[in-house]
Formats: C-alpha cells, sequence, structure tokens
C-alpha cells in the first residue's frame, strides 16, 4: 500500500515570496491533516480535513496560510506571504476515518521549507 | 499550542543499553502515543495506550499510560543503532475528533 505522498521534499524562497505544499493521502483515507514541525519541536497541527470540510483550523495563521482539499482526496497549502518563522518542516497525514475513538494518523514525508 | 514536556531532551547510551524517557502534560489525556522519527521522514508510531495503568509492549519497547493520565513513559531495552532518532509522545483529549498533540522530542544516539 502506497504511504502518503507529498511535494516538493525541500523548497527555498525568500521572505514575502509565495508558496505552496502538496499533499495525496493514503487511497480511501477520510481525515487529512497538515502538521507544521519547527526544528527542535514537535509537530503541531496546522488543519484538519474530514473529505473536503475543515474539521479544525483553529492554529492555522489564516493570514497567510490557506489550504484546500476540493475533491476530498489530494491536498494544497499555501502560505502567501511567507516570514522567516515559516521556515520549518510541514507534514501531511492520513487517517481512516474521523471517529470518537483513536485512528492512527499514517504521516507523510514533509516538505522542509527555509525562508531566507 | 500546548506541547507535552518529554524529558530527557537528548540521550547518548551505548549499544545494549536499556532507555527511559517519559512525557508529562498539565492536561488528562484519553489516549497515549509513542512515535519515532528518523532523519527527512515523518513519525512512525510505535504504541498506542488507552487506559490509565495500561502497560503495552511491541518488541524490545514497553510503554506505560500513567495512572494519573497525565504522564507516560518509554523504556527501549537492549539498545540497537537502528534505535537512533527522535522519540515523540502525543496526547489525544477526549471528544476532540482525532486531535493529537506531540512532546518536544528526546533525541537518542547510540554508540557502538
Amino acid at each position: 500500500e502506497a504511504g502518503v505522498a507529498q511535494s516538493p521534499r525541500y523548497k527555498i524562497i525568500e521572505k514575502r515570496q509565495s508558496v505552496a505544499f502538496w499533499c495525496n493521502p493514503i487511497s480511501g483515507h477520510a481525515t487529512l491533516y497538515w502538521y507544521q514541525q519547527i526544528l527542535g519541536q514537535g509537530p503541531k497541527l496546522l488543519i484538519q480535513f474530514q473529505n473536503n470540510g475543515v474539521v479544525d483550523d483553529s492554529q492555522l495563521p489564516k493570514d497567510r496560510f490557506s489550504a484546500e482539499r476540493l475533491k476530498g482526496v489530494d491536498s494544497t497549502l499555501k502560505i502567501q506571504p511567507a516570514k522567516l518563522e515559516d521556515s520549518a518542516v510541514y507534514l501531511c497525514a492520513s487517517s481512516t476515518r474521523l471517529a470518537g475513538g483513536f485512528n492512527e494518523q499514517f504521516f507523510g514525508p514533509g516538505t522542509r521549507l527555509t525562508v531566507l | 499550542g500546548q506541547q507535552l514536556n518529554q524529558s530527557p531532551q537528548s540521550m547518548f547510551i551505548q549499544e545494549g543499553e536499556d532507555v527511559s524517557m517519559n512525557c508529562t502534560s498539565s492536561s488528562i489525556f484519553n489516549t497515549w502515543l509513542w512515535y519515532k522519527q528518523d532523519p527527512g521522514e515523518g513519525p512512525v508510531l510505535l504504541i498506542a495506550l488507552y487506559k490509565a495503568g495500561e502497560l503495552t509492549s511491541n518488541g524490545r519497547l514497553t510503554a506505560q499510560f500513567g495512572i494519573t493520565r497525565k504522564d507516560s513513559f518509554l523504556n527501549i531495552s537492549a539498545s540497537i543503532p537502528s534505535d537512533v532518532g527522535i522519540y515523540f509522545c502525543a496526547g489525544q483529549l477526549a471528544g476532540t475528533a482525532s486531535k493529537l498533540t506531540f512532546g518536544t522530542g528526546t533525541r537518542l544516539q547510540v554508540t557502538l
């Protein structure tokens, strides 16, 4: 079974530029997550989708970050304009369904963003 | 946002030694998880704990869900070089629709 795919793997941009990341979850996984992992820290949830609807975006900096999952499958995360503090690894994860109990999240390899 | 406190931050051990690390929170969690992250990869789930006091093993790994539900422990026995990586705990609050709060990580390095 193919895992979570992300691209690009690395991106270097200058501050105030825009950048977009792409994620393709495991086939059949209804729930998709975007995390930000700053160097030396654990992942922090930015946004969670159930199919094509947003479940939780409480920690997404909405003035500059946006995400969509139009067809309920793959997803894009965009930053516009980027700031130096956005330098981090952006991880995508997916799980089978949203429920009251625990559903294992499977992570992609991440996109490492460097903002100069 | 909240991050769970893990200790130690990093460990240098010799191959064959046992390792212990813990994770504490100010909040009560319904589920505790332990992940391992290799360089350039996403975290991979090692162990999931669902009940206070629960002790669960996965090969050389053993984890415990603290009785207060505010902490968890991970032990690795007889470490080997491939144990190198960063270990994260994560907690899930009841009714939070699978939202995970991650710890700050413990970096493990194994010397031969």
